[in-house]
């Protein structure tokens, strides 16, 4: 079956600093992944979705970036974090099953920046 | 930006009652449509998905879909405490690759 990990589960980070979050999936191929923003008692912002290793699309334009390095390993990246960058931040990877792209969460990663 | 519109609620329903859930989009070439349950400080899982019009059931679960009316709608029968969380409405629009989603209606079950 397939599992989605992301890390660390939890970061406090002083504005300026950077950042990087991890997200692995594992027992599937050629997933499609995304990273989702939930700031808090909101909904989901999609930050940026890959078809594929070294494929990135970027839906909302901000300091963060993304890389997919390996097939199954997604990036979120800051040179400086904001103290807007706080939040829930969610992996994804979807599933194309019978042509419906069915997506499914890692356990998320909560950022603070002060 | 197309839309998905839910009531941010709370929802309190009695324990044993049917809870229901609506969520309403504006892109009227959307295809599939899919209902999440997101426990606080956890991340959003998968309830069900719909693509077709009608109902379709799974166990205490029922997805209803109106494409007419650019509506879709989650009951919940026999309600129970366990069931107190956010449910989000996304939505899977044509020709985007990524889901848009509510911002999500509370429910609260009274035990």
């Amino acid at each position: 079956s397939q599992t989605i990990h992301q890390w660390p589960a939890t970061l406090v980070q002083p504005v300026g600093s950077p950042l990087s979050l991890e997200c692995t999936v594992e027992g599937t191929s050629n997933p499609n992944l995304y990273w989702y923003r939930q700031a808090a008692g909101r909904g989901l912002q999609l930050l940026f979705y890959s078809v594929g290793i070294g494929q990135i699309s970027s839906e909302v334009p901000q300091n963060l970036s993304a890389s997919r390095p390996q097939d199954r390993q997604f990036i979120l990246s800051s040179k400086k974090l904001l103290l807007s960058d706080s939040g829930f931040y969610l992996c994804a990877w979807s599933d194309r099953t019978g042509g419906l792209e069915t997506q499914y969460f890692g356990p998320g990663t909560r950022l603070l920046v002060l | 930006q197309k839309e998905v519109e839910q009531n941010s609620g709370p929802l309190s329903v009695p324990e044993g009652a049917i809870a229901s859930l609506n969520c309403t989009y504006s892109d009227r070439g959307s295809q599939s449509f899919f209902w999440y349950r997101q426990y606080s400080g956890k991340s959003p899982e998968l309830i069900m998905f719909i693509y077709s019009n009608g109902d379709k059931e799974d166990g205490r679960f029922t997805a209803q879909l109106n494409k007419a009316s650019q509506y879709v709608s989650l009951l919940i029968r026999d309600s129970q405490p366990s069931d107190s969380a956010t449910y989000l409405c996304a939505v899977n629009e044509r020709g985007r690759r990524a889901l848009t989603f509510g911002s999500g209606t509370r429910l609260q079950v009274q035990p």
